[in-house]
């Protein structure tokens, strides 16, 4: 079964630490990953997208990495502010199959 | 390039009633997807449509639901005859789907459906 982990569940980071956020996938066949931000109560804001040939993306204070052989991939957040303080969600598109296949999500707190 | 809009973005209705959502995608996409997010879970893909055609549905879209795109344009997504479980945020994405990177999906603000 094609299944999508982000762990940890919660995270607490001071301000101005840099931070890592995880996620795992089952089948490395994958099309697409993609990187999304939430706010509470929101919609999906689209932060970075790796295709399967890429092995990182940057986006400011952001840099994903895609590693398909071990099913992992990082968001990389570089001093982190306040405003950072959301849910990240990571989800795959396999190869054949446009839909995407979401994490649980990631709650990140910024301590002012 | 206005993004993807829904309406209504909240609605409140008794068990048992019908209710239809809207969602106009960027111009241009051809692609519409749609998704249902429960609290504390990440969004579960439903259907989505390459023009007016719907390519894929999903078991979570049981015969109470039915979605259409009747020009290409923007989508409705109908669920009948409510029932308590379908409470959730229900999200519409777009993309240009014309492949690599112009698969890459741009969500809506939601509607958020409450039965009672």
């Amino acid at each position: 079964k094609q299944e999508v982990t982000q762990i940890p569940a919660a995270l607490s980071v001071p301000e101005g630490e840099n931070l890592v956020l995880n996620c795992s996938f089952t089948d490395s066949a994958i099309y697409n990953l993609q990187w999304f931000r939430q706010d509470p109560g929101k919609g999906l804001t689209s932060l970075l997208l790796i295709q399967s040939s890429q092995r990182e993306q940057t986006s400011g204070r952001l840099n994903a990495s895609l590693d398909k052989s071990s099913g992992r991939s990082t968001l990389y957040i570089a001093a982190s502010q306040p405003g950072d303080s959301a849910t990240y969600l990571c989800a795959v598109s396999w190869l054949g199959n446009e839909k995407l296949t979401f994490g649980t999500g990631t709650r990140l707190t910024i301590i002012p | 390039d206005t993004g993807v809009s829904q309406n209504p973005r909240h609605k409140i209705t008794k068990r048992g009633q019908n209710v239809t959502f809207r969602c106009d995608p960027i111009s241009e996409h051809n692609r519409l997807y749609w998704y249902r997010q429960t609290l504390g879970q990440g969004p579960e893909f439903l259907t989505y449509f390459q023009n007016e055609a719907q390519l894929e549905k999903s078991r979570l879209l049981s015969d109470r639901f039915s979605a259409e795109r009747p020009k290409g344009s923007f989508s409705t997504l109908e669920i009948q005859r409510t029932e308590q479980g379908d409470s959730a945020m229900y999200l519409c994405a777009s993309s240009l789907g014309t492949g690599g990177r112009s698969y890459e999906q741009y969500f809506g603000p939601g509607t958020r459906l409450t039965v009672t």
